[in-house]
């Protein structure tokens, strides 16, 4: 079956320290997205990528780092430099090319949940 | 910029009892229009979209209509059940004027749907 694949589902971060939260697909779409949620909150984007090797900063970039090597990979490193990263962290991709369509949903990922030691 | 604002939660019901959640939005341009639901743990699942004005989702016996009049989006359901008790996201793409289109969501702040035997 197709889908995304998020990993690992709990992640602990010690203080000081970057970790990686992975994000597969493989419905073949062009474009991915990440996403964080904070209780009593909608999703707010960190970053987005329409095609392979591109990728733009979204509402709250700072603090985080991607990657867009593979088509059907958008790993998300959540760096020291992120103060507050205690959050739910939900990974999207939908089928849109290099031209945008703002009529295909986006499919999700399970989330990886991210938490301070 | 673009916007959503949700009916505040939790919302709780009796089984078989009548659901609305309103949703109104502000963008610019001819955005589509989205609900998103989230159970326990999981990522988000599309519930139903329509792309321009008057249109009518539905899906699973949820219906919401796109009434750019009002800007509204609400999702109604006639007969709730227990199992429908989730988190519901109203999201918007925006899209601009010329043909151009985006593809970025823009999230609601969701509401909580508690359904009791």
């Amino acid at each position: 079956d197709g889908g995304i694949t998020q990993s690992p589902k709990y992640l602990f971060r010690k203080e000081g320290q970057n970790v990686t939260l992975s994000c597969e697909q493989n419905l073949n779409h062009d474009a991915m997205y990440w996403y964080r949620q904070d209780p009593g909150q909608g999703l707010r984007l960190i970053y987005y990528s329409q095609i392979v090797n591109d990728f733009q900063k979204g509402d709250i970039a700072e603090g985080y780092s991607v990657s867009r090597e593979k088509k059907e990979s958008f790993p998300l490193t959540v760096t020291s430099a992120q103060k507050n990263p205690t959050a739910f962290y939900l990974c999207a991709s939908s089928i849109d090319g290099q031209r945008w369509s703002s009529n295909q949903p986006q499919h999700f990922g399970d989330g990886t949940r991210l938490s301070i030691l | 910029g673009d916007s959503v604002t949700q009916m505040e939660g939790p919302v709780t019901l009796s089984e078989e009892a009548f659901l609305t959640i309103n949703c109104t939005y502000t963008a610019t341009g001819y955005p589509s229009l989205f609900w998103y639901v989230q159970y326990p743990g999981e990522g988000l699942q599309l519930l139903l979209k329509a792309t321009k004005a008057d249109d009518k989702g539905s899906n699973k016996g949820f219906e919401a209509t796109y009434r750019k009049e009002t800007t509204s989006f609400h999702l109604e359901k006639g007969s709730v059940q227990v199992s429908d008790s989730a988190v519901y996201f109203c999201a918007l793409s925006g899209a601009g004027a010329g043909g151009t289109s985006y593809g970025k969501l823009t999230f609601g702040q969701g509401t909580i749907l508690t359904v009791h035997p």
